[in-house]
């Protein structure tokens, strides 16, 4: 069964750097995914796609400080120079057969 | 630019159906899936099924199969989403999005939707 497991919760400090964790289940390490920035009171704003061998492209107008790679099962979402406007839930989501799947999302608080 | 523009905001009573919209604008409304996905206040986000809007062909998650309509208007490069049999639990944000191979590369603004008993 395809399922991506994310943390609920990260948190860093303002101007530092954060690496999200996507897990995809045993079986499906190869599938490629994508990541989802959702700020509070806000609909969901795509930010990436990535290949299991790390390879991205991103969204029209995401900046250049969000960043993803790969490394088996786990697809990772990295953000650095945070700023204040970066505290969002973040959610990956893949395509599977007949079937779409999003993580339970991980909340970024900046401190 | 590619926008994806849904209708207002809903109330409905318990036993109601509810009907959402879609408008597409920016490229070629045909070429690319349409999936919609709420969100419950306080949860994640939850796939409930897509539409191809070129053939009118339709996919959708179990646990709505039985309940959930997605139909589409080319004419007007509009996709719907109607769910039918409301209870309090679907009260939620409903959201459509453009698909592109695995992945939502564009997003609706949202629709919520409230169900009263």
């Amino acid at each position: 069964q395809l399922v991506l497991t994310q943390s609920p919760s990260a948190s860093a400090s303002l101007g530092a750097s954060v690496k999200l964790t996507c897990t995809l289940s045993r079986g499906h390490s190869t599938y490629a995914i994508a990541w989802h920035q959702q700020q509070p009171e806000k609909g969901p704003r795509y930010l990436m796609k990535l290949n299991s061998d790390g390879s991205h492209s991103k969204g029209d107008g995401i900046p250049d400080r969000f960043s993803g790679s790969s490394s088996g099962a786990e697809r990772y979402l990295s953000i650095s120079s945070l700023q204040s406007e970066d505290e969002a839930d973040y959610y990956c989501q893949t395509w599977g057969t007949g079937i779409l799947v999003f993580g339970g999302g991980t909340k970024l608080t900046v401190l | 630019q590619v926008q994806l523009v849904q209708s207002g905001a809903e109330v409905k009573k318990a036993g109601a159906s509810v009907k959402v919209s879609c408008k597409a604008s920016g490229y070629t409304f045909t070429g690319y899936y349409i999936h919609w996905v709420r969100q419950a206040p306080g949860q994640g986000l939850e796939w409930m099924g897509r539409i191809n809007p070129k053939s009118g062909g339709t996919d959708f998650a179990q646990k709505f199969h039985d309940r959930v309509t997605m139909t589409r208007d080319t004419s007007i490069s509009t996709a719907y989403m109607e769910l039918s049999s409301l209870t309090s639990d679907d009260t939620a944000v409903y959201y459509c999005g453009r698909f592109l191979e695995y992945y939502f590369d564009y997003w609706g603004q949202g629709t919520l939707v409230t169900v009263s008993s």
